[in-house]
């Protein structure tokens, strides 16, 4: 199993709404990565999540909350969005390995999130 | 100046000619990884390197370390190669640096 799962592939939600994204692997990856990525972009990173634990934040907003569960999960709560959050939510999940050269990055289909 | 340049930014091919894809970048890395990604969807991983080149079919991918440089080559295209490829690099830590990505349309 190879694959990087997210649920839902597409959300429509308003902008008082609370809602969550979800992501999953059975890899056995201890690395796990939340990306935004807008039309005609890059994706750029959100969060990184090392062991369950939150080891990177990009500086995003508190109306995204990220939560790791356990190692194979990895969600995104989001709440109280606006209009320029919709966008491509994409996951992704690696080993933690050293040297980094050898973590290869599996990508996840992603959720297109429309904040109306 | 972004860290990542990919070019041409836009290609349009025939169906069964080469490709070549190019990518440079300004930064020390551990690892470079070139991605698929079709219109609306998820992103495939189809090489990390970090040295040498790869083959996996009709993809074949270089890297120069110390040119800073990196290709993906695509032999006999076809359609359902359309997509848009993007090069990523991975400095000392988890962080992937994404060039904006190329956009390839194979007609046939």
């Amino acid at each position: 199993d190879t694959e990087v799962t997210q649920t839902p592939k597409h959300l429509v939600m308003g902008m008082t709404n609370k809602k969550s994204l979800k992501c999953e692997q059975h890899m056995g990856h201890r690395a796990m990565y939340w990306y935004k990525q807008k039309a005609k972009k890059p994706p750029e990173l959100m969060f990184v999540y090392s062991y369950e634990k939150l080891s990177i934040n990009e500086s995003v907003p508190s109306r995204f909350s990220p939560e790791c569960p356990n190692s194979s999960l990895l969600n995104l709560h989001l709440h109280a969005l606006q209009p320029e959050d919709s966008a491509l939510y994409l996951c992704a999940s690696s080993q933690v390995r050293h040297p980094l050269r050898d973590t290869e990055a599996f990508f996840g289909q992603g959720t297109r999130l429309t904040v109306v | 100046k972004n860290e990542v340049e990919q070019s041409p930014q836009n290609l349009t091919a025939q169906e069964g000619e080469f490709i070549t894809i190019n990518c440079s970048y300004s930064v020390g890395i551990s690892a470079l990884h070139w991605l698929q990604q079709h219109p609306g969807g998820g992103i495939v991983s189809l090489f990390m390197l970090s040295s040498g080149k790869k083959k996996h079919g009709r993809l074949i991918a270089t890297i120069n370390i110390q040119e800073k440089h990196s290709s993906l080559h695509i032999t006999a295209s076809h359609p359902r190669d359309s997509a848009v490829y993007i090069c990523a690099v991975r400095g000392s830590n988890y962080k992937l640096t994404f060039g904006k990505g190329t956009l390839l349309t194979v007609n046939p």
